[in-house]
């Protein structure tokens, strides 16, 4: 039983190069999320997919872009990654979007932009 | 948005009842209150969630004010695997961009 998976862990990008975070769950989840955590700092939402063919903006959009390729896969694309994006991302998914239902987080990815 | 306020930090010892507060007093009618806690280089796990009524489960206990503006979160025992950030935020029964909103959350140290 996987959960939420994420590829890769780990990742460093030079200034202004392209990379696409990936995440699939295995839970047949319809609502997916993806965050950024800084050091010392909560969980900040960046988009989120209520359901399969719908994407949102979160708190901080700027500089991503995400696809939800299908029920399972939601990936997260920097176009030109920017030192101000080294952060842990993590991907969530839930079975809605509803207030009643809990989340599942996947383990990180840890991204250094030099 | 509904907001909480949670405690920077809080120290408990091994095998003692932790509580853990949290304020939300903008809370909306249709809010739950969620708990989630993030152990160190994980991804954060659910704990428990609540509406109006207290709630139990294997992990914890959440106990909610009954005009709902605060909750706390109860570890009946704590051991040194409860070391982690704890995260008290408010899902929208509807759903929505806010949905899982986090602060920064309370940072638990437990002494042996």
């Amino acid at each position: 039983n996987a959960g939420v998976t994420q590829t890769p862990k780990f990742q460093v990008l030079k200034t202004g190069q392209s990379m696409t975070l990936q995440c699939a769950q295995d839970m047949n989840h319809n609502s997916m999320y993806w965050y950024r955590q800084d050091p010392g700092m909560g969980l900040r939402l960046i988009y989120y997919s209520a359901s399969e063919g719908t994407t949102d903006k979160g708190e901080v959009p700027n500089g991503y872009n995400v696809s939800r390729l299908n029920k399972r896969e939601f990936s997260l694309r920097l176009e030109s990654a920017a030192p101000s994006q080294t952060s842990v991302y993590f991907c969530a998914s839930s079975p809605n979007d509803r207030g009643n239902t809990e989340a599942f987080f996947g383990q990180g990815t840890r991204l250094t932009v030099v | 948005d509904a907001k909480t306020t949670q405690p920077n930090s809080m120290e408990s010892n091994e095998e003692e009842p932790v509580h853990l507060p949290c304020n939300h007093s903008t809370i909306s009618g249709t809010d739950y209150i969620h708990w989630y806690r993030q152990l160190p280089s994980q991804g954060p796990e659910y704990v428990i969630h609540g509406l109006t009524s207290n709630v139990n489960n294997r992990m914890a206990s959440l106990a909610i004010a009954e005009d709902r503006k605060s909750s706390t979160l109860i570890l009946h025992r704590a051991t040194l695997r409860d070391a982690a950030v704890y995260y008290c935020i408010l899902r929208r029964a509807g759903g929505g961009a806010d949905g899982l909103t986090f602060g920064k959350g309370t940072h638990l140290i437990i002494q042996p």
